[in-house]
């Protein structure tokens, strides 16, 4: 079964600095996706970035982009130029591409900026 | 607008006393799925749904039911709810499983107190 490890409960950032949020996963799959979402003190999720498991390039979403190291199987999300509104939890998150199998979520990373 | 709408928003209830939580999507999306959150376990999925009278167990089903009658709709139902039901619940779509990339529309989640 697959699974997400997110090892920082929370993180701090000085406002327009750039911060990492470490994502590693465990599948023996060769066909996957990874989602990176983010959930503000309001409460929704909110979509980032996608990356496929054969995707050469890292995905990039405006400040957001997706450091995909295959082999290590990591895929942490870099924010560049951190803001004041980027303060949430931040979940990484999995699906196979094959089966049934849901869509598996770590357990998050709560970032905060400071002004 | 394309979007997933759950009710209620907030329930409080009382151990015992059955309760639907709504879930309706309008972009005839095919998946559509259960996940509670609860503090440091991130989203675990309980029930999906392939296709109308398509549904199969998440990772913690227990107890739980849906129905999907209608592609739009997705309700959750909690014949006895108990404490430990207490939870933020999302309700998520998507358009199929697929091979491609498929993005996961969430609810805006439904906190739901069993006293």
């Amino acid at each position: 079964a697959q699974k997400i490890t997110q090892t920082q409960p929370g993180m701090f950032v000085q406002e327009k600095e750039a911060v990492t949020l470490d994502c590693t996963y465990d599948t023996s799959d060769q066909s996957y996706g990874l989602f990176w979402y983010k959930q503000p003190s309001s409460g929704e999720m909110i979509f980032l970035i996608y990356q496929g498991s054969y995707d050469e390039q890292n995905a990039t979403e405006g400040r957001y982009s997706l450091n995909f190291q295959k082999a290590r199987k990591s895929a942490n999300l870099v924010i560049s130029a951190s803001q004041l509104g980027d303060s949430a939890m931040y979940f990484c998150a999995m699906r196979l591409n094959s089966g049934n199998t849901p869509l598996v979520f770590g357990k998050g990373t709560r970032l905060s900026v400071i002004a | 607008e394309a979007q997933v709408t759950q009710n209620p928003r907030y329930l409080i209830t009382v151990t015992g006393k059955k309760l639907t939580v709504t879930c309706s999507q309008n972009m005839n999306h095919e998946y559509m799925s259960w996940y509670r959150q609860d503090p440091g376990l991130g989203l675990r999925q309980i029930y999906y749904s392939m296709n109308v009278e398509v549904t199969d167990k998440g990772d913690v089903p227990e107890g739980y039911k849906v129905s999907r009658k209608e592609k739009r709709n997705f309700p959750l139902i909690l014949e006895s709810p108990s404490p430990n039901q207490t939870s933020l619940y999302f309700c998520a779509s998507s358009l199929t499983r697929g091979l491609t990339y498929n993005e996961q529309f969430f609810g805006p989640g439904t906190r739901l107190t069993v006293l």
